[in-house]
């Protein structure tokens, strides 16, 4: 199985800061790469899929990249309704598996 | 608009089984699969495997082959999960999610269905 590691696995900033989480895989996996939102006690939200392709209906302040092995989600200017639970997700192949989640708290 | 229901918690003794139904409308149900995913409390997510929506293919992780059994009902468009052997390390939430063309890109989620097994 395809491992997918997350870093930080929790942080702490200010409404406005800058937010860079990031996901390595441990063997290619191309641009296969999605990002959800969780908010306890909800269902996970898809941001971003194919490493860098925005959802519709995503606000613009997210954003991903990354290719291989190395993927980052950001979120450029943090507001307060991002509090929650951030996982990345490999859809290149089966079992599809998911990062252990970073945990966005806001100061 | 696209909507995935899923049925009411459950609580069940160890040993029983299990039933979750999701009800998709707002898309042509024929057109997407759907994967199950869950997560146990406090726990990230885990996926349990995949079902056409429109033949009855379906493909599981391993560690749930012969635990669990995907079904689909095209004349009400819903999906089902079963999961037999429950355990106490079943108790989670079990989440449908949309997933066209099998590229595993959940882009629309059930609410999520609490089961616990408990005795």
């Amino acid at each position: 199985d395809i491992q997918m590691t997350q870093s930080p696995s929790s942080l702490s900033a200010s409404v406005g800061d800058r937010v860079t989480i990031t996901c390595r895989a441990s063997q290619s996996i191309r641009s296969s790469l999605n990002w959800y939102h969780q908010k306890a006690g909800k269902a996970p939200n898809l941001l971003i899929y194919g490493a860098s392709s925005l959802q519709s209906g995503v606000p613009s302040r997210f954003s991903g990249s990354g290719s291989g092995t190395d993927f980052t989600l950001t979120i450029s200017s943090l507001q307060p309704e991002d509090f929650g639970s951030y996982y990345c997700q490999q859809s290149y192949t089966t079992p599809r598996t998911f990062g252990q989640g970073t945990k966005v708290e806001i100061k | 608009q696209v909507q995935l229901v899923q049925s009411g918690s459950e609580v069940k003794r160890p040993g029983a089984s299990v039933r979750v139904s999701c009800k998709a409308s707002g898309y042509t149900f024929s057109t997407c699969g759907i994967s199950w995913v869950r997560q146990a409390p406090g726990q990230g997510l885990e996926w349990m495997g995949w079902i056409s929506g429109h033949t009855d293919i379906t493909n599981y992780a391993q560690r749930f082959q012969g635990k669990v059994t995907m079904t689909t009902d095209t004349s009400t468009n819903t999906a089902y999960m079963d999961l037999r052997s429950l355990r106490s390390d079943d108790t989670a939430v079990y989440f449908c999610a949309r997933d066209c063309g099998g590229y595993a890109i959940f882009d629309y989620w059930g609410q999520g269905t609490l089961v616990t097994a408990s005795s």
